[in-house]
């Protein structure tokens, strides 16, 4: 069955970076898309952007342009994102989704999503 | 951005039947979908492009409209439907998300 296994809880400090891993199972890797979506009370959900698991391309919503980096490793089916210069506003949970082209790029399967903290 | 309104919050009774909205601020063809996300689990995929319903998703739900306005239906109401339901575009760049509607059975 597929699976979107996402990486522990991270506690940072402000400036830094965290780096979250989404290893995913159960399909072909390169067959699809991986999206990251933010969610935090406040603001809901947020778009962050997508990988192309085959090519490495990748599509970033502006408002995350110098905050997140996405990457993959396609020998091990993991899709990482890195946040870097790190503030309390990037405290959320970060989810990884499946973008699924046959249902219209739809996200049908998610990872269990991984709190971020930003404290001093 | 797409902007995606949806009523925060309704209540209903088991067996009844509840539509949740949802409005685009501009056109999105058919490329609105329905999540469901119950507290502390990630959301799930109900429906996709507007109408069409996602593998092992029961058929109370279901889902219509076209260009802007949209909605998800569930009937009947169960009590395991409380949760909070989110539409999201993929028509247009960014991708966007509705605030979400808590669902909540009286």
């Amino acid at each position: 069955q597929v699976q979107l296994q996402q990486s522990g809880a991270e506690l940072a400090k402000p400036g830094s970076s965290v780096k979250i891993s989404c290893k995913a199972s159960g399909y072909t890797f390169t067959s699809y898309y991986i999206s990251w979506i933010k969610q935090t009370t406040g603001q809901g959900l947020e778009y962050i952007g997508y990988i192309n698991t085959g090519s490495g391309g990748t599509n970033y919503n502006e408002k995350f342009k110098g905050k997140a980096t996405l990457t993959v490793d396609k020998s091990s089916s993991t899709a990482f994102m890195q946040l870097s210069s790190l503030t309390p506003d990037d405290s959320a949970v970060y989810y990884c989704a499946r973008v699924e082209f046959g249902v219209g790029r739809a996200f049908d399967y998610w990872g269990q999503g991984v709190m971020v903290t930003v404290s001093s | 951005d797409t902007v995606l309104t949806q009523s925060p919050a309704l209540a209903v009774s088991p067996g009844e039947r509840v539509s949740i909205s949802c409005r685009a601020s501009e056109g999105v063809n058919s490329y609105m979908h329905w999540y469901q996300q119950k507290p502390g689990q990630q959301p799930k995929l109900l429906i996709y492009k507007a109408s069409n319903l996602a593998s092992g998703v029961p058929a109370r739900f279901s889902g219509s409209g076209s260009g802007t306005d949209f909605t998800l239906t569930i009937d009947p109401v169960e009590a395991d439907d409380t949760a909070t339901y989110f539409c999201q575009q993929s028509w247009n760049d960014p991708r966007t998300f509705g605030g979400g509607t808590k669902l909540e059975l009286k």
